[in-house]
């Protein structure tokens, strides 16, 4: 199946800091979603998109389908902006689950 | 609007007993998921709904995991003579039409079984 890779595993950042996210992903894609997993393990949904580029206030993704990954990027991290952030992908052509990658956990200092 | 709800929210169960998870779409979503989350696994897929079709059940892990969807709505995760390597949280997602679309998750039902 389908192979998702996240990078970094762990993130360390001081509050004002920028930082770049990014979802490897082995095989052709017809959805991808970035997900922020809150400390109380709720997934929320930061975007869907399968390609091209979104921006939502301080959250922006870019995602490159023909070279297979997609990039997360926070610019002027908070500490509320903690947690697991998720890439999600739906393989084309194949089953309608979605395939997680191992997450990126982000912590975010004062 | 209401997103997706599960209930119960936490249940611990003995080894060897039967548990039943619920989950209430997004109203006007056809199609719903099940996934698991677990320390070894990570997040994966378990089943899917979508209308009237029947279900892709390729990530059930063993014959003693179930699940229905009465009436195109409410769903059931029914997970019999429950083992230790079944605790995990476990995740309902919805989405519009088909799977095309974004799917948008629950809070998650944390099952531990003693």
């Amino acid at each position: 199946g389908i192979q998702v890779e996240q990078s970094p595993p762990d993130l360390i950042l001081q509050e004002g800091a920028n930082s770049t996210l990014r979802c490897n992903f082995s095989d052709s894609v017809n959805n991808l979603q970035w997900f922020h997993q809150n400390p109380w393990g709720q997934l929320i949904n930061l975007f869907y998109i399968p390609s091209g580029t979104k921006q939502n206030g301080r959250l922006s993704a870019t995602t490159v389908a023909t070279e297979r990954y997609s990039l997360l990027y926070i610019s002027s991290s908070q500490t509320t902006d903690s947690g697991v952030y998720f890439c999600a992908v739906r393989n084309t052509g194949t089953a309608s689950k979605l395939t997680f990658g191992t997450g990126t956990r982000l912590q975010v200092t004062l | 609007g209401a997103g997706v709800s599960q209930s119960p929210s936490n249940k611990v169960t003995e080894k060897g007993k039967d548990v039943e998870l619920r989950c209430d779409p997004i109203s006007g979503h056809t199609a719903l998921y099940w996934y698991r989350q677990s320390l070894g696994q990570g997040l994966e897929f378990l089943i899917y709904f979508q209308g009237n079709s029947a279900p892709d059940k390729s990530g059930l892990p063993s014959d003693r995991f179930s699940a229905e969807r009465t009436g195109g709505s409410v769903s059931t995760l029914t997970i019999q003579r429950t083992q230790q390597e079944d605790s995990a949280v476990y995740l309902c997602a919805s989405s519009p039409e088909n799977s095309y679309n974004e799917q948008f998750f629950g809070p998650g039902t944390r099952l531990t079984v003693l």
